[in-house]
């Protein structure tokens, strides 16, 4: 268990639909950062916030949307889906806004499938 | 524009055979090179970082090298459980986000 939870662990929903997307980081981590991970891409950066506040904006779609929260849980919105949409979603946390030595911790992720 | 590359794609070997793999990185200045583990499912799980160049890690049978250009993760002796995804980021001096490649999928044969 890396300490970074995220919830639900899959996910299958309609094309058109909402999914929102849960992240609890690890104890005393500040950061947290979504990422993308589909077969063909990688992982690819999508949004970063810093104790509540959006502090980097990778490749995030308009469609999708993030905040963190007071508690520092973070939650990922994927609305109007795609099929294109489906893929892992990572959450990963470090203590400062720039990571750390070990880079970042990630949670196991949510599978979303679109159909 | 910041990039890393990672070859090969794939790369199955047999059990106690040692090779390398390999990461090629483009960046305006380097903050940090890492090396993640992930195997099929589950969240990619860190394994290095280096900072500068001529400097290595060591972890049981995996040796991490960094270069200017490059970082290569060596393999020695592997066993079937060392199999997973290897993956590598790099973290630039300017913003906050990584760099990730698309991997190494190692398959190590009983």
């Amino acid at each position: 268990d890396s300490g970074v939870t995220q919830t639900p662990k899959h996910l299958i929903t309609a094309t058109g639909q909402r999914v929102t997307l849960r992240c609890s980081p690890r104890s005393g981590d500040l950061s947290v950062y979504w990422y993308q991970q589909s077969l063909d891409q990688g992982l690819q950066f999508l949004i970063q916030y810093y104790n509540g506040e959006e502090r980097a904006k990778g490749n995030i779609l308009e469609r999708f949307s993030a905040q963190q929260f007071p508690d520092l849980h973070s939650e990922l919105n994927l609305s109007s889906l795609e099929l294109g949409d489906s893929a892992l979603y990572f959450c990963a946390s470090s203590v400062a806004g720039t990571g750390n030595h070990y880079g970042y911790t990630f949670g196991s992720g949510t599978r979303l499938t679109v159909v | 524009e910041d990039q890393v590359t990672q070859s090969p794609e794939a790369l199955r070997l047999q059990e106690g055979e040692s090779s390398s793999l390999n990461c090629s990185y483009t960046v305006s200045g380097l903050r940090g090179l890492f090396w993640y583990r992930q195997d099929p499912g589950k969240g990619p799980e860190f394994l290095f970082t280096l900072y500068s160049a001529g400097e290595e890690k060591e972890k049981e049978r995996l040796k991490a090298t960094l270069t200017k250009k490059e970082s290569f993760l060596h393999i020695t002796a592997p066993k079937p459980e060392d199999s997973a995804t290897y993956l590598c980021a790099v973290q630039p001096n300017t913003g906050n986000q990584f760099y990730f490649g698309t991997g190494t999928s190692l398959t190590v044969i009983p």
